[in-house]
């Protein structure tokens, strides 16, 4: 089945920085979504984004769909942009989940 | 705009219990799911339901059942909980091949 990977695992930052998670996947996707978790476990919807380029406000993310991969640029990260940032794509029906990036944002 | 809603949103069992989370869904989606995460770790799949009237087996299905009630409801059982099952449990709707939407999850400890 195909294989999602995330890198770096962690990453800790002070507030201000930018920042860029990555995510590779082993096979051709027809979905990819971009998730944050919140310190209190709430899953948020970032971008839905199965190729090409997204932004919304300091977010943005880019998926090369012929080159298996998607970055999460985050620009003047704040400390509420804390967490852990999740990728997912989809096959047979299911979202493949990668192991996510553990972000930390200092003030 | 509920989007989708979890009940309970906390759960104390006892070794043995039985419980069922509901999970309900207002967008008119096909596809139902139920996840599962331990501490540190990401979601896993227990079950899914592409349509109305489906249900199949994810990852994790041990231990578990599913009735997809109707369209909008898909509920997660739990016969004879295990302190092995304490997690967070997560349900999701999508469109079929397309955006995923996330309740806010119920939090089960089993001692």
């Amino acid at each position: 089945g195909i294989q999602v990977e995330q890198s770096p695992p962690d990453l800790i930052l002070q507030e201000g920085a930018n920042s860029t998670l990555r995510c590779n996947f082993s096979d051709s996707v027809n979905n990819l979504q971009w998730f944050h978790q919140n310190p209190w476990g709430q899953l948020i919807n970032l971008f839905y984004i199965p190729s090409g380029t997204k932004q919304n406000g300091r977010l943005s993310a880019t998926t090369v769909a012929t080159e298996r991969y998607s970055l999460l640029y985050i620009s003047s990260s704040q400390t509420t942009d804390s967490g852990v940032y999740f990728c997912a794509v989809d096959s047979n029906y299911q979202l493949i989940w990668g192991a996510g990036t553990k972000l930390i944002i200092k003030p | 705009n509920a989007g989708v809603t979890q009940t309970p949103k906390f759960q104390v069992l006892k070794t043995g219990q039985s419980m069922t989370l509901q999970c309900a869904q207002d967008m008119n989606h096909n596809s139902m799911y139920w996840y599962r995460q331990d501490p540190g770790m990401g979601l896993r799949l227990i079950y899914y339901s592409a349509s109305e009237g489906t249900t199949d087996k994810g990852e994790v299905p041990n231990g578990y059942n599913v009735s997809r009630l109707n369209k909008r409801e898909f509920s997660l059982r739990l016969e004879s909980a295990a302190p092995s099952q304490t997690s967070v449990y997560f349900c999701a709707s999508r469109e079929t091949v397309a955006e995923a939407f996330f309740g806010q999850g119920t939090r089960l400890t089993v001692v």
